[in-house]
């Protein structure tokens, strides 16, 4: 699976857009892009994915670039409970493949300010 | 509420022990993975099943193993435990091993193992 990189921290206002930019330029063709968010010592949980058209659901949007090296996790009015650890994600959907291996690094810290 | 229980929620024993972490995926899953997370390693993949098939390890212990059982859920042994296993084991479920989607985990709230 291709590596990301992720700042290590960003902050917030409460009520503005958060934008989590997310590198993973040795992305290959078949790998799509998962967000994944961590508060405090809680499970992981599922924001978004997409493989190369810009996806948004209820959560964020999910803003990836034409060459599919670099993507952007928005979130249009961050709250004080979007602040955690925000991780990005490539992972192959085909079988055979690293199948359920999602390798979470590091991620990015978000803190969210009133 | 994520649909995936793991039993128990906090987990205290000693060196040289053996423990079972529990896990129920939430209804239809068929695929179950294992995350152990620790201060110094972040999240680490360990293992993941498939209709009770072992489907991809990752950096699982010879000390550790797990199964599936038929009615889906699953079981984390740990044994000989050493003080360094203290971590947050997380259990998550998926509806699917391969497609679209199939990324899409759900996660439980996690056993605190505090091996002392």
């Amino acid at each position: 699976d291709a590596k990301t990189t992720q700042p290590p921290s960003m902050d917030c206002a409460e009520g503005r857009a958060a934008n989590l930019p997310c590198n993973h330029s040795t992305i290959s063709g078949n790998e799509y892009v998962y967000w994944y968010r961590q508060i405090h010592s809680q499970g992981p949980q599922y924001i978004i994915h997409g493989l190369k058209n810009n996806e948004t659901n209820e959560m964020a949007s999910l803003i990836i670039t034409e060459d599919r090296k670099s993507s952007t996790l928005i979130l249009p009015h961050a709250t004080l409970r979007d602040t955690a650890v925000y991780y990005c994600i490539v992972r192959v959907e085909a079988r055979g493949s690293t199948l359920g291996r999602l390798y979470f690094g590091r991620g990015t810290q978000l803190t969210v300010w009133p | 509420d994520s649909g995936v229980t793991q039993t128990p929620k906090h987990l205290i024993t000693a060196t040289g022990q053996r423990v079972t972490l529990r896990c129920s995926p939430r209804s239809g899953d068929l695929s179950v993975y294992w995350y152990q997370q620790s201060l110094d390693q972040g999240l680490q993949f360990l293992i993941q099943y498939y209709n009770g098939e072992e489907r991809a390890k990752g950096n699982i212990l010879e000390r550790f193993s797990a199964q599936q059982f038929p009615d889906l859920h699953s079981e984390l042994n740990l044994s000989s435990l050493e003080l360094g296993d203290s971590a947050l084991y997380f259990c998550a479920s998926s509806v699917a091993e391969v497609g679209t989607g199939a990324g899409k985990l759900f996660f439980g709230s996690g056993t605190q193992l505090s091996v002392l």
